[in-house]
């Protein structure tokens, strides 16, 4: 199964700001995902990062919001722009498994608070 | 278009009791169907998968069966320790690759 991490593991904003958080896999994944999980609540997609092209964000995410790249198979980053509380979620990244090609494996996820 | 349904928690046992999970799904084909658990503080870890109707998907002894005909994916574990405390969400495989989360269903294992 591949590994994967996410920096930072969590991170406290000012309204206004913008964060990049950082996907790391240890192995080589078909596709990279990123996740929204709101408190409380499921995990919503927020689009898939395409290697070397524009991410495909799905209804109600834009790129202008949560700017994504992919550059290499294994490197994925998410930014979260001109923050307001409203984003406060944990954000996870996903990669779908090259060998086992319907699973997907998690980061330990970013937990944003913006004040 | 696709969803996932899963019984509302929190769902509190005592230590050693049974416990299910329903999951229900609506889909177009067949998809994969996955458990994922969250321990407190924690991402998400796959729990089990099955691919196909009548798959059983096992692990740490949870088990899962692919119900074509109800369109179901209840999970179920035999005897829970509290160690089995954390979030379990269900979720379908969708068309390239993506997942579809049920809501998620925290349950809580007192000793």
């Amino acid at each position: 199964s591949a590994v994967i991490s996410q920096k930072p593991s969590r991170d406290i904003c000012q309204r206004g700001t913008s964060l990049t958080i950082q996907c790391q896999v240890d192995s080589q994944v078909t596709m990279m995902f990123w996740y929204r999980q709101q408190p409380g609540q499921s995990l919503t997609l927020i689009a898939t990062a395409n290697q070397g092209s524009e991410a495909t964000y799905e209804s109600g995410f834009v790129i202008d919001k949560f700017p994504i790249s992919r550059p290499n198979l294994t490197f994925s980053t998410l930014t979260v722009s001109n923050m307001s509380p409203e984003d406060s979620s944990i954000y996870l990244c996903s990669g779908r498994s090259l060998s086992s090609t319907d699973t997907q494996y998690f980061g330990p996820g970013t937990r944003l608070t913006v004040l | 278009g696709n969803s996932v349904t899963q019984m509302e928690g929190p769902v509190t046992l005592s230590e050693e009791a049974f416990l299910t999970i329903n999951c229900t799904y609506t889909a177009t084909g067949y998809p994969s169907l996955f458990w994922y658990v969250q321990y407190p503080g924690e991402g998400l870890q796959l729990l089990l998968k099955a691919t196909k109707a009548d798959d059983k998907g096992s692990n740490k002894g949870f088990e899962a069966t692919y119900r074509k005909e109800t369109t179901s994916f209840h999970l179920e574990k035999g005897s829970v320790q509290v160690s089995d405390s954390a979030v379990y969400f269900c979720a379908l495989g969708t068309s390239w690759g993506k997942l579809q989360f049920g809501a998620g269903t925290q349950v809580v294992v007192t000793p």
